[in-house]
């Protein structure tokens, strides 16, 4: 078990570009989560699959972001057009056990600087 | 819905001096909750989990925090602060998603400096 790891660890672009992150969770946890966190601030929920399928994507997840679990093993978060606001760290995480009680995995996270 | 309070963003102590992070929650119905903490260029770290099993939740490191339902309160303590305990620390309530899933509602977070 090596974690979940997460890549790039850093990514710096110019407002417009297009960016894609990968997660690559815990093997047999069928949970994945993403959340992003601002300087400052505490990590904030954005999107969930359960295997291959998105059950749930926060408000926060504008049309300009896109997650994707294709095989129910690693996801891929894209962000096209980035803005400035895009700036921050990007958190993957993954769970096996549906229990609310379970723990989620986090993986070091993606830092996104949009100049 | 749910949140959490962490009433202080930075907390200084001495090392070998006990450690108070404060957090206080807000929940339509028996929550869950957790500490996480984050060391820099770190993942987030599990330190505890309530899981009305026990009000006083044993963690890792000798943290331990205690379920106070009539407070609305999971404080964070720790009897003798080391250096290495300096971080950012996490209050976190857990929620089922409408998709089934958990999702969590992280505080503001604690800064915590242990000096010597």
């Amino acid at each position: 078990d090596t974690g979940v790891s997460q890549n790039p660890r850093h990514k710096i672009t110019k407002r417009g570009q297009n960016v894609t992150f990968r997660c690559d969770p815990i093997s047999e946890h069928n949970r994945l989560y993403w959340y992003r966190q601002t300087l400052g601030q505490g990590p904030e929920f954005l999107t969930y699959f359960q295997n291959e399928a998105q059950l749930e994507k926060s408000r926060l997840l504008s049309d300009r972001f896109s997650a994707e679990r294709p095989k129910g093993s690693f996801s891929t978060l894209e962000i096209q057009r980035t803005e400035q606001g895009d700036s921050a760290m990007y958190l993957c995480a993954s769970s096996l056990d549906p229990g609310v009680y379970n723990e989620q995995f986090f993986g070091p996270g993606t830092r996104l600087t949009v100049l | 819905a749910q949140s959490v309070t962490q009433l202080d963003s930075h907390v200084s102590v001495s090392e070998g001096t006990p450690v108070l992070l404060r957090c206080n929650y807000s929940s339509s119905y028996s929550p869950s909750l957790f500490w996480y903490v984050q060391h820099p260029n770190k993942g987030l770290q599990l330190l505890l989990k309530y899981t009305s099993a026990a009000t006083l939740v044993k963690g890792i490191n000798g943290f331990e925090a205690e379920f106070k339902k009539s407070e609305t309160s999971f404080h964070l303590t720790k009897p003798s602060a080391h250096m290495s305990d300096a971080a950012e620390y996490f209050c976190v309530v857990s929620g089922r998603g409408t998709g089934g899933g958990n999702k969590l509602t992280f505080g503001t977070g604690t800064q915590l400096k242990v000096e010597l």
